[in-house]
């Protein structure tokens, strides 16, 4: 079966420090995929994005992700954490095979502290 | 400006009172979809469409009707709304793509049903 999981449900970081958010996936499939982000009240926004391509992807706002095929994992990290990125992030993968179904993790809550 | 609009963004009503939730997009996309989200379970999908009048059942689709007569509108249906459809609703819409295209997502419509 084709799932993705986020190993933590929250985490908290102090102002500078660096953010690492964890995601593992299985899949039979080479899959696509993508971290969101979702500020309190908004809607979800895209972060960053990986089709197969380098397996180091850079995405908005300082965050990038690495695509390590033999861990099955998507882990989304940040050198800095700002304030402004305390929100709900969400690793998602997609699967050729169906037609661009997202299928998302449970999500993973950042706070930021001063 | 490329947008997924959703109205309304808050709604409470009734058990069993009939009610549409109308998304509409302005890029020209093929495909569209309704995700419904729930505390610790990420979003799900409801139902899916790849083109006008096409349309088909994603993981949580009991008690929701969809219909695609335009390829811009993709409005969701309860027909008999229950409590456990109290959630955060999303429509979402991308071009069409083996599963590596970014999806757009509206702003939500947070529905509480007593």
């Amino acid at each position: 079966a084709q799932s993705v999981t986020q190993l933590d449900s929250h985490v908290s970081v102090s102002e500078g420090t660096p953010v690492l958010l964890r995601c593992n996936y299985s899949s039979s499939y080479s899959p696509s995929l993508f971290w969101y982000v979702q500020h309190p009240n908004k809607g979800l926004q895209l972060l960053l994005k990986y089709t197969s391509a380098a397996t180091l992807v850079k995405g908005i706002n300082g965050f990038e992700a690495e695509f390590k095929k033999s861990e099955t994992s998507f882990h989304l990290t940040k050198p800095s954490a700002h304030m402004s990125d305390a929100a709900e992030y969400f690793c998602v993968v997609s699967f050729y095979n169906q037609g661009g179904k997202l299928i998302f993790g449970q999500g993973t809550e950042l706070s930021v502290k001063p | 400006e490329a947008q997924v609009t959703q109205n309304p963004r808050y709604l409470i009503t009734v058990t069993g009172k009939k009610l549409t939730v109308t998304c509409s997009q302005n890029m020209n996309h093929e495909y569209m979809s309704w995700y419904r989200q729930d505390p610790g379970l990420g979003l799900r999908q409801i139902y899916y469409s790849i083109n006008v009048e096409v349309t088909d059942k994603g993981d949580v689709p009991e008690g929701y009707k969809v219909s695609r007569k335009e390829k811009r509108n993709f409005p969701l249906i309860l027909e008999s709304p229950s409590p456990n459809q109290t959630s955060l609703y999303f429509c979402a819409s991308s071009s069409l793509g083996l599963g590596q295209n970014e999806q757009f997502f509206g702003p939500g419509t947070r529905l509480t049903v007593l």
